[in-house]
């Protein structure tokens, strides 16, 4: 049974350009929750999702980022015209319901870098 | 703001003593806690969990405490070995957000 995969593991950008990072739950989880992590800082809440809906972006940059989890496919995290600043680990979450009930199971993670 | 955080950054102990990691949180009303290992470059692994109607859980050299009257949680790994240095973080499982994390040093 394979766990949350997230590809992929390392995504290299210039200035400007878009990056697309996936997120594929475990199977028989719809709950999606995407973190980023800077150096020697902790995780960040990002934006919480079910299939086809986003149910918190309270993390959420306003501008340049966005998420979606369509009803096929893995969950999406999108950041147009990177910055340097960007630059971080982005991790994925799933649990097969609401996570207050049975927590998270995290993938490796996309280590995004932005030169 | 944040609604789970950690009292120390960093912590270093001797191979073989035993480890204490602790936790803060501010809703009283939060019911599902969890604990979480993250290795260098890697993610965040499941450790342990409890839940409010529970003080104490104990699992393969870990355990965790929970003191609901100050709110607070701790982590406590005994017989601390190398392959225990990593970050450890709490969450508290509604809020969907983390502290900053301690950093465990292992020293041999």
């Amino acid at each position: 049974n394979a766990g949350v995969m997230q590809n992929p593991r390392h995504l290299v950008r210039r200035r400007g350009q878009e990056a697309r990072l996936r997120c594929s739950p475990m199977k028989g989880h719809s709950h999606v929750y995407w973190y980023r992590q800077l150096p020697e800082e902790g995780l960040k809440f990002m934006v919480y999702l079910q299939k086809e809906n986003i149910i918190d972006e309270s993390g959420m940059p306003k501008e340049r980022f966005s998420a979606e989890f369509p009803k096929e496919g893995p969950s999406i995290l999108r950041i147009q015209q990177v910055v340097r600043g960007d630059s971080a680990a982005y991790f994925c979450a799933s649990s097969p319901a609401r996570a207050a009930n049975y927590g998270y199971t995290f993938g490796s993670g996309t280590r995004l870098t932005v030169v | 703001g944040e609604s789970v955080g950690l009292h120390l950054p960093t912590l270093s102990v001797q191979e073989g003593d035993n480890s204490i990691i602790n936790c803060a949180y501010s809703n009283s009303a939060s019911d599902y806690f969890i604990w979480y290992k993250q290795e260098s470059g890697k993610g965040p692994q499941f450790i342990i969990d409890i839940r409010s109607n529970m003080d104490k859980r104990q699992g393969q050299r870990v355990t965790v405490l929970l003191n609901k009257t100050v709110k607070h949680l701790s982590l406590q790994i005994a017989a601390t070995q190398p392959g225990d240095s990593a970050v450890y973080f709490c969450a508290e499982a509604n809020d969907m957000r983390f502290g900053a994390g301690t950093r465990l040093t292992v020293k041999p």
